[in-house]
């Protein structure tokens, strides 16, 4: 089955300063890539999510870039804010599979 | 809309002991889905339903029951539960399958003391 990898396991910069989080994945078919992010005391929410037939997404701060050939791909979020502390995960399913695999998460802590 | 809502948000289980863990959406979402979350391991499927009438096992069924109750409702049972158990325990649920957005209820911290 489909194995993702996430790294780092803890990432703290400083407000204002980019964070970008990686993860690769074992599943060649794999061809949806989403990110969640949990806060605490809350359940995981989507924040974007990217398919195997583009190679960038972008949502104002936040943005995604897929590399299928090498099977990894990454959160970048630029301008950071305190309120973007929390819990990053990346996940990977294959289309029409509802068994969708989630990385270890990436615990992202912005100091003002 | 309250949108996926689980019960109860907190419980505390002696070994051997059962309970079921409730879950209701009203995104008229077919499918819905268990997971466990547990330090440095991200969330791991349990058991998923595709669809009302259907479920299927995930990643870590073993030791866990489930029923689609209807298109809102599914559940998870723990027969009878022990220690490796204790974990925080998100229902989800999706438009149709993991290629569409899945959205998260609060979780349930189960200890099995």
């Amino acid at each position: 089955g489909e194995n993702v990898e996430q790294h780092p396991s803890t990432l703290s910069v400083q407000e204002g300063d980019s964070a970008v989080i990686k993860c690769t994945y074992s599943d060649s078919a794999s061809n949806y890539f989403p990110w969640y992010k949990q806060e605490l005391g809350k359940g995981p929410q989507l924040i974007i999510d990217i398919r195997s037939n583009v190679g960038e997404k972008k949502d104002q701060r936040i943005a995604v870039t897929l590399n299928k050939t090498a099977k990894h791909f990454s959160l970048h979020i630029t301008e950071t804010q305190p309120e973007d502390s929390a819990v990053y995960f990346c996940a990977a399913s294959r289309y029409n599979n509802n068994d969708m695999r989630f990385g270890a998460g990436t615990r992202l802590t912005v100091k003002p | 809309n309250a949108g996926v809502t689980q019960t109860p948000k907190f419980q505390v289980l002696k070994t051997g002991q059962s309970m079921t863990l409730q879950c209701a959406q009203d995104m008229n979402h077919n499918s819905m889905y268990w997971y466990r979350q547990d330090p440095g391991m991200g969330l791991r499927l349990i058991y998923y339903s595709a669809s009302e009438g259907t479920t299927d096992k995930g990643e870590v069924p073993n030791g866990y029951n489930v029923s689609r109750l209807n298109k809102r409702e599914f559940s998870l049972r723990l027969e009878s539960a022990a220690p490796s158990q204790t974990s925080v325990y998100f229902c989800a649920s999706s438009w149709e399958g993991y290629n569409t957005e899945a959205f998260f209820g609060q979780g349930t911290r189960l200890t099995v003391v």
